[in-house]
């Protein structure tokens, strides 16, 4: 079963635009991961939030996380070419064996058109 | 510093032969973890463990077997394989103070 679900399922935009991908999971979390991969590559770690966080910034990504609605957002602004990939959200559901446990949905493909 | 690292990066099985995929990592990571990855369904969790000697089954397990006897190590058995474990296989590692993981580059396995 997958615990996040991500919305687009693929994105196609140009260099410059800003790309906005989005996440539902169902049930408590206790922090919500984003991971990056390109393609026939592994998944690269950018940015985890955690349950008691509403905003977080790293470089052009800006993440954002709603609990009461189980839901986060992933934001690329000024995208480029390099950003093609696929992102995805994870999630860290088990308090018991937090972090040990990452639930993964289906990914959001993403193209930046040069 | 190598980080991850999986082998063999393809393979092609019969049904029914058995084979271990590899995993080390030079890390010094306490937790490991496997996954594999089929089209349109993300990641899902095989196996994982949070130290030597220790590991747990995640949400696809059957079929697979794991062993953690070094910090180092962490290899994935396929005991008989099948069709349906036709996927790309990822081993993952992260350090116990951090919860973001980091991956090996894949084995793209084939059973036919």
């Amino acid at each position: 079963s997958q615990q996040g679900e991500e919305d687009p399922q693929a994105l196609s935009i140009q260099e410059g635009e800003n790309a906005t991908m989005n996440c539902s999971y169902k049930t408590s979390i206790n922090n919500l991961q984003w991971y990056r991969q390109n393609s026939g590559r592994g998944l690269v770690h950018l940015i985890l939030i955690r349950s008691n966080e509403r905003e977080k910034h790293s470089g052009r990504l800006r993440v954002t996380l709603d609990t009461s609605k189980k839901s986060s957002s992933l934001l690329i602004t000024a995208s480029r070419a390099a950003d093609t990939a696929s992102y995805f959200c994870a999630t860290d559901a088990i308090k018991g064996a937090a972090g040990n446990k990452l639930t993964f949905g289906g990914g959001t493909r993403v193209l930046v058109k040069p | 510093n190598a980080g991850v690292t999986q082998t063999p990066k393809f393979q092609v099985l019969k049904t029914g032969q058995s084979m271990t995929l590899q995993c080390a990592q030079d890390m010094n990571h306490e937790y490991m973890s496997w996954y594999r990855q089929d089209p349109g369904m993300g990641l899902r969790l095989i196996h994982y463990s949070v130290g030597a000697g220790i590991t747990d089954q995640g949400e696809v397990p059957n079929g697979y077997n794991v062993s953690r006897s070094t910090t180092e190590d962490f290899p994935l058995r396929l005991l008989s394989a099948a069709p349906s474990q036709t996927s790309v296989y990822f081993c993952a590692s992260r350090y116990s103070g951090s919860y973001g993981y980091t991956f090996g580059s894949g084995t793209r396995l084939t059973v036919v």
